[in-house]
């Protein structure tokens, strides 16, 4: 069985700072690994995946995030928030081999002020 | 047009009644899920589903049953409702091939039992 941790669960910054997302994760199998986000009222949008390759992925808005298999991790960053990034954001799991099941952490909530 | 779409986006109901939330998705996607979010924004996978055939069930209360007609759409009923089943309940879509586990999600029905 899989499980994400998201060590944050609120994290508020300066508009135009940088910023990261904490995510642990814990597996006995090869894993994938998604970043989520979920503006308010809204269902989930992929904002990047690692699935194999370069340790460093990028993707949507800005976003990256870098696969530790040492240290099971998979933080998203961003050098530079805007207001708009305001969001919950998701960490998931999912087996390579098997169904296709995300396992999510628990969120975090990334609060930008100006 | 949405991509996933699901129906009622609001739900109110009163504890042992019986309701459905219906979801279709345009994507010619084989893989169809619902997950539900509870008030700590939680995402828990309840059900998959592919090709119409169940592959995923997890430790849900026998009173959900999810239906199948076709590829592209997976509703889900609700059995005497409880005040523990009040969240937010996703539905999504993927296809096996290609962008394996990417996701796409619908906007959510928020479900208040009281």
């Amino acid at each position: 069985a899989q499980s994400v941790t998201q060590l944050d669960s609120q994290v508020p910054v300066f508009e135009e700072a940088p910023v990261e997302l904490r995510c642990n994760y814990s597996s006995s199998v090869s894993v994938y690994l998604f970043w989520y986000v979920q503006y308010p009222n809204q269902g989930l949008q992929l904002l990047l995946k690692y699935l194999s390759g370069s340790t460093l992925v990028k993707g949507i808005n800005g976003f990256e995030a870098e696969f530790n298999k040492s240290q099971t991790s998979f933080h998203l960053r961003k050098p530079s928030v805007h207001i708009s990034d305001t969001a919950e954001y998701f960490c998931a799991v999912s087996e390579i081999q098997g169904a296709q099941k995300l396992v999510f952490g628990q969120g975090t909530r990334l609060t930008i002020n100006p | 047009d949405t991509a996933v779409s699901q129906t009622p986006k609001y739900l109110v109901t009163q504890m042992g009644n019986d309701k459905s939330i219906k979801c279709e998705q345009n994507l010619g996607h084989d893989t169809m899920y619902w997950y539900k979010q509870d008030s700590k924004k939680f995402l828990k996978i309840m059900f998959s589903y592919n090709n119409k055939e169940l592959i995923i069930n997890e430790t849900v209360p026998n009173r959900f049953s999810p239906k199948s007609p076709d590829k592209a759409h997976l509703n889900l009923h609700i059995n005497s409702l409880e005040l523990g089943d009040s969240a937010v309940y996703f539905c999504a879509s993927s296809q096996t091939q290609g962008a394996r586990v990417k996701l796409f999600f619908g906007s959510g029905t928020q479900l208040s039992v009281l």
